[in-house]
């Protein structure tokens, strides 16, 4: 099992450029999650997806997009990326997430972006 | 706005010290309460975690108290180790919602010193 994994590891973008970050996990998951992390602010979540072909808005969703397009698939999208984006994204997954449950989330390696 | 305050930003503690690190919370609805642990260039990982209806739990040389009344739970690392050294983060979570968004600290680096 490779468990959570990420694409790209890094990434150096100009402002107003667009790009997409991938997340794939391999544990049959039912929830997703998109987090960036900044110094001195831990994580903070983007977006989420409680199953395929939904998602909805964390605490920090403006200006990302995300799909969820296949269950082991969830991708973060920058349209026209700026310089207060440039962080290091990670997503995790878990098994479930509901009121009654307190599953564990699994993190990615992270990718790093700069926006120059 | 920070739900979830974690101190202090770093600690050195000597091998065989005991690591201590703090967090409050605000949210009375929060009912789960995870540490993760993070290496340099890794993701988080979960260390430890409690629900409010215990005031402890320990795991091996770490253990999560947890004050209801004072809304501040912490992590103890006894016997601190070198391979401890690693960013810290509480974080805590409400049922109340659809989903477990869990809300993070600002994090704590421990440095353990041989």
């Amino acid at each position: 099992n490779a468990g959570v994994t990420q694409t790209p590891k890094f990434r150096v973008l100009k402002t107003g450029q667009s790009m997409t970050l991938l997340c794939a996990q391999d544990m049959n998951h039912e929830y997703m999650y998109w987090y960036r992390q900044d110094p001195g602010m831990g994580l903070r979540l983007i977006h989420y997806s409680v199953g395929e072909g939904t998602t909805a808005k964390g605490e920090v969703p403006d200006g990302y997009n995300v799909s969820r397009l296949k269950k082991q698939n969830f991708l973060l999208g920058l349209e026209s990326a700026a310089p207060s984006q440039t962080s290091v994204y990670f997503c995790a997954s878990s098994k479930t997430s509901g009121r009654l449950s307190t599953d564990t989330q699994y993190f990615g390696p992270g990718t790093r972006l700069t926006v120059l | 706005q920070q739900q979830v305050k974690q101190s202090p930003q770093s600690l050195i503690v000597q091998k065989g010290g005991i690591s201590i690190i703090n967090c409050a919370y605000e949210n009375t609805a929060f009912d789960y309460f995870p540490w993760y642990q993070q290496f340099p260039g890794k993701g988080p990982a979960l260390l430890i975690a409690i629900r409010p209806d215990v005031s402890e739990k320990k795991e091996g040389r770490f253990t999560i108290s947890f004050n209801k009344s004072a809304k501040q739970f912490s992590l103890h690392i006894m016997d601190s180790q070198p391979g401890d050294s690693a960013t810290y983060f509480c974080a805590a979570s409400t049922s109340t919602r659809s989903a477990r968004q869990l809300t993070f600290g600002s994090g704590t680096q421990l440095t353990v010193l041989p």
